[in-house]
């Protein structure tokens, strides 16, 4: 049981550059989160999916896009990446039920020259 | 922005001392959430308390919430050095999807 898997770990970009990150859970759980973390900040919500086929902006959405086609799978794309989009990102899913607590992937370090 | 603002922003202490570390937030909430970040690394889940309790326990940690100053605590005893990371409180506001909003955390040291 890996829990929430994210690929790739690190990544350098040129700005416009575009690219997509993976986020794989196998705890059969319905939520899926994209969240940002810059430095000494909190985590910003970029988009999330309550189920397969379904996905919905976050606080933060300008510049990503997001598919959920299968539901152990929720990818993030960068059309055209910004210096502003260097980040730390996290992948992060849960059960319904609102008790429930979010699993977080080990993230990915973002960096766009 | 943010929801939660957590008070202090950073935290040294020796080791055997306990911690505090206080959360506020702005609007109704189902839950509240602390988690733990070590450096380089995803957060992991530490407590949940719900919005009807006042305290909760686990282990060496101690939450309290009061919803009428939308405020939380979180107190960890007897600190050790591999309490060392950031700490973070989010809020599972009201509206469904269990989305979290995360103040911007508390970096905690102990010192040996």
């Amino acid at each position: 049981n890996a829990g929430v898997t994210q690929t790739p770990k690190f990544r350098v970009l040129k700005t416009g550059q575009s690219m997509t990150l993976l986020c794989a859970q196998d705890m059969n759980h319905e939520y899926m989160y994209w969240y940002r973390q810059d430095p000494g900040m909190g985590l910003r919500l970029i988009h999330y999916s309550v189920g397969e086929g379904t996905t919905a902006k976050g606080e933060v959405p300008d510049g990503y896009n997001v598919s959920r086609l299968k539901k152990q799978n929720f990818l993030l794309g960068l059309e055209s990446a910004a210096p502003s989009q260097t980040s730390v990102y996290f992948c992060a899913s849960t059960s319904t039920g609102f008790r429930e607590t979010q699993y977080f992937g080990p993230g990915t370090r973002l960096l766009v020259l | 922005s943010q929801q939660g603002e957590e008070d202090p922003q950073a935290l040294s202490i020796q080791e055997g001392e306990n911690a505090t570390m206080n959360c506020s937030y702005k609007t109704s909430i189902n839950n509240l959430q602390w988690y733990r970040q070590n450096s380089g690394r995803g957060l992991v889940h530490l407590i949940l308390i719900r919005s009807n309790e006042r305290e909760k326990h686990s282990g060496r940690l101690r939450v309290t919430l009061d919803t009428s100053k939308k405020s939380s605590s979180l107190l960890i005893t007897a600190s050790r050095a591999a309490d060392t990371a950031s700490y973070f409180c989010a809020t599972d506001a009201k509206g469904g999807a269990q989305k979290l909003v995360f103040g911007q955390g508390t970096r905690l040291t102990i010192n040996p």
